[in-house]
């Protein structure tokens, strides 16, 4: 199975460019890599997923390696509320179905 | 909003007893899952299920069961909790085979004493 290596934190000031990175060398070529984020007493949400090219919606930004053995999630400018552990995590399909393979995931610490 | 909910919040019960965990969702998802979370391992599928009556193996199903009955509401079951299976537990549900977005609950924190 295709697994994710992440930092287990990092810290960031308050309204600074964060960048989460997330290693994958043994990702396969239909492998989607999603990033999901978990706030404190919740459950997971999810933030963006990609393929091969960056991507980018209204909560962040995930550049991914041309290579595709990496990515990075970037929160533009961080904010105390995005202080949450961040799962970098691969979707493969098992028999036609989709299966998630969690991490453990970077805990980010947003400081004011 | 999809919302995913889940019976408890917390729940303590004694080594042996039968356990059930409920999760039920409203926006008429194919698929449902269960996963554990733990310290330092992140969250571990249990079981999921892709329609109703039909399931499938995670990677950590040993020690329990499920139950799809209805389209909306899948059952964690443990036949005789054991005080290794003290964690917290997430549900969650996506839309179709080709579904990008899982939807999980709050989860549940059970105790087995």
């Amino acid at each position: 199975d295709a697994k994710t290596t992440q930092p287990n934190s990092m810290e960031s000031n308050e309204e600074e460019p964060v960048h989460l990175p997330c290693n994958h060398s043994t990702i396969s070529g239909t492998d989607y890599i999603h990033w999901y984020r978990q706030l404190p007493s919740q459950g997971p949400e999810y933030v963006i997923h990609g393929l091969t090219s960056n991507v980018n919606n209204r909560m962040a930004s995930l550049a991914i390696a041309e290579d595709r053995k990496s990515s990075t999630l970037i929160l533009h400018r961080a904010t105390l509320r995005d202080a949450a552990v961040y799962y970098c995590i691969l979707r493969g399909v098992v028999r036609n179905f989709n299966k998630f393979y969690f991490g453990s995931g970077t805990k980010l610490n947003v400081k004011p | 909003d999809v919302k995913v909910t889940q019976s408890s919040r917390y729940l303590v019960k004694r080594t042996g007893e039968k356990v059930f965990l409920e999760c039920v969702q409203d926006m008429d998802h194919e698929n449902m899952f269960w996963y554990r979370q733990d310290p330092g391992l992140g969250l571990r599928l249990i079981y999921f299920s892709y329609d109703v009556k039909m399931k499938e193996k995670g990677d950590i199903p040993e020690g329990y069961s499920v139950s799809r009955e209805k389209k909306e509401r899948f059952s964690l079951i443990l036949e005789s909790a054991s005080t290794n299976q003290t964690s917290m537990y997430l549900c969650a549900s996506s839309y179709g085979t080709s579904g990008s977005e899982q939807f999980f609950g709050p989860g549940t924190r059970l105790t087995v004493l």
